[in-house]
């Protein structure tokens, strides 16, 4: 009965190098959504995926930054050539499906800290 | 571009009593609000929900109150209890869209034995 899942849990990086950051979803869950929180901040929306598809990435940079949710496996948040302001937590959220009422659940969030 | 506030950084109550934190927003569109709360080095934790056509929610000890003319909700905890330390988002959608949620900044509950 595991939870959303997120891996790895703390990521370090030196400028320039790239970022993997990967999330299972709960079972029975479809559909994946990926938050920041830099510092002392509240968590901004970056992207909302589906099984093979972006369905919403208003909240992504629009350089270094890209999501993919495979047909099978983890959904994966890769950040391209890491500058120090990328350092923040990231978290995954699933929900089973989308609609009014429909929960989005969190992962335990990957900590990635750019030197 | 802040469209849920928390305008309270931090509050702090003694434990059995009341803990009332708030939330006010400026989209109308918004048509579904939830709490959630969260420990250091941890994911945010579903709390509690409402939906727009409702004006209360009640869950055990927590309840959330929405006020749709004010634009404004409420959680109230009661009794508070020590483990109820931590800090609490509010967040807003409009499922109508992608279902993606807009956060406040939070608000950090420290509850005194």
């Amino acid at each position: 009965n595991a939870g959303v899942m997120q891996n790895p849990r703390h990521l370090v990086r030196r400028r320039g190098q790239e970022a993997r950051l990967r999330c299972s979803p709960m079972k029975g869950h479809s559909h994946v959504y990926w938050y920041r929180q830099l510092p002392e901040e509240g968590l901004k929306f970056m992207v909302y995926l589906q099984k093979e598809n972006i369905i919403d990435e208003s909240g992504m940079p629009k350089e270094r930054f890209s999501a993919e949710f495979p047909k099978e496996g983890p959904s994966i948040l890769r950040i391209q050539q890491v500058v120090r302001g990328d350092s923040a937590a990231y978290f995954c959220a699933s929900s089973r499906d989308r609609g009014p009422g429909e929960t989005q659940y969190f992962g335990p969030g990957t900590r990635l800290l750019v030197l | 571009d802040q469209q849920v506030k928390q305008n309270s950084p931090s509050l702090s109550v003694q434990e059995g009593r009341i803990s009332i934190l708030n939330c006010d927003y400026t989209n109308s569109m918004f048509d579904y609000f939830l709490w959630y709360k969260k420990y250091p080095a941890e994911g945010p934790t579903f709390l509690i929900s409402i939906s727009s056509i409702k004006d209360k929610n009640e869950d055990g000890r927590f309840t959330v109150f929405l006020n749709k003319s004010a634009k404004h909700l409420s959680l109230h905890i009661v009794p508070s209890q020590p483990g109820d330390s931590a800090v609490y988002f509010c967040a807003a959608t409009n499922n109508g869209n992608t279902g993606k949620l807009i956060f406040g900044q939070g608000t950090t509950l420290q509850v005194k034995p």
